[in-house]
């Protein structure tokens, strides 16, 4: 099956600093989403972007499908940006697979004040 | 978008008993999904559960331990049966919205621990 890799596992930041997380994918995808998981459990839907660029506020993502990769860029990071950032990637080949998300392992981002 | 309950929030049972998840969207979706997190781990699929037919199962996991039901478009249970301890983790399910492609909205889990 498809292989989601995401950079760096650990990321420790003082609040202010900019940040940018990584996310690779071994083949091509269908859809292509960025969640926070927040201390409770709840996962937190950032960017849906299986190609191009977005931005909401301090957070932006860009996706080069071509070249199967996905970045999510945090300006500005706050301790309430504390938490784990997983990329998670629905295979392109349809049929069987669709709908079905598989995770990478996550970014575990903390920012300190 | 879409917003999903699930019940319970949290739950300890003991080893050898069951527990049954409920889902519940407030939209009509095909299909819904169950995830399972364990402690530090990311999510892996469960199975995926359409209306009216039987849930498919991804590898690793079976029917009888994960029994799923899916009455109707907008309500799916997951029940873990004969627990142990590895069955500690979060179980969260899911749906695919088509407002803007097919994104997924996740509930908010069911944190469950075997003891």
């Amino acid at each position: 099956g498809i292989q989601v890799e995401q950079s760096p596992p650990d990321l420790i930041l003082q609040e202010g600093a900019n940040s940018t997380l990584r996310c690779n994918f071994s083949d091509s995808v269908n859809n292509l989403q960025w969640f926070h998981q927040n201390p409770w459990g709840q996962l937190i839907n950032l960017f849906y972007i299986p190609s191009g660029t977005k931005q909401n506020g301090r957070l932006s993502a860009t996706t080069v499908a071509t070249e199967r990769y996905s970045l999510l860029y945090i300006s500005s990071s706050q301790t309430t940006d504390s938490g784990v950032y997983f990329c998670a990637v629905e295979p392109g080949a349809g049929g069987t697979s669709y709908g079905k998300l598989t995770f990478g392992q996550g970014t575990i981002l903390t920012v300190h004040p | 978008s879409a917003v999903i309950s699930q019940k319970p929030s949290r739950d300890i049972c003991q080893r050898g008993t069951s527990l049954t998840i409920q889902c519940q969207v407030d939209s009509q979706v095909t299909m819904m999904f169950w995830y399972r997190q364990q402690p530090g781990q990311s999510l892996t699929l469960i199975a995926t559960a359409n209306q009216g037919s039987e849930a498919t199962y991804e590898s690793g996991f079976v029917i009888d331990k994960f029994p799923i039901s899916r009455p109707n478009l907008t309500f799916s249970t997951l029940t873990v049966s004969n627990m142990s301890p590895e069955d500690s983790s979060i179980y969260l399910c899911s749906v695919e919205v088509g407002d803007q492609g097919y994104e997924q909205y996740f509930g908010p889990g069911t944190r469950l621990t075997v003891t």
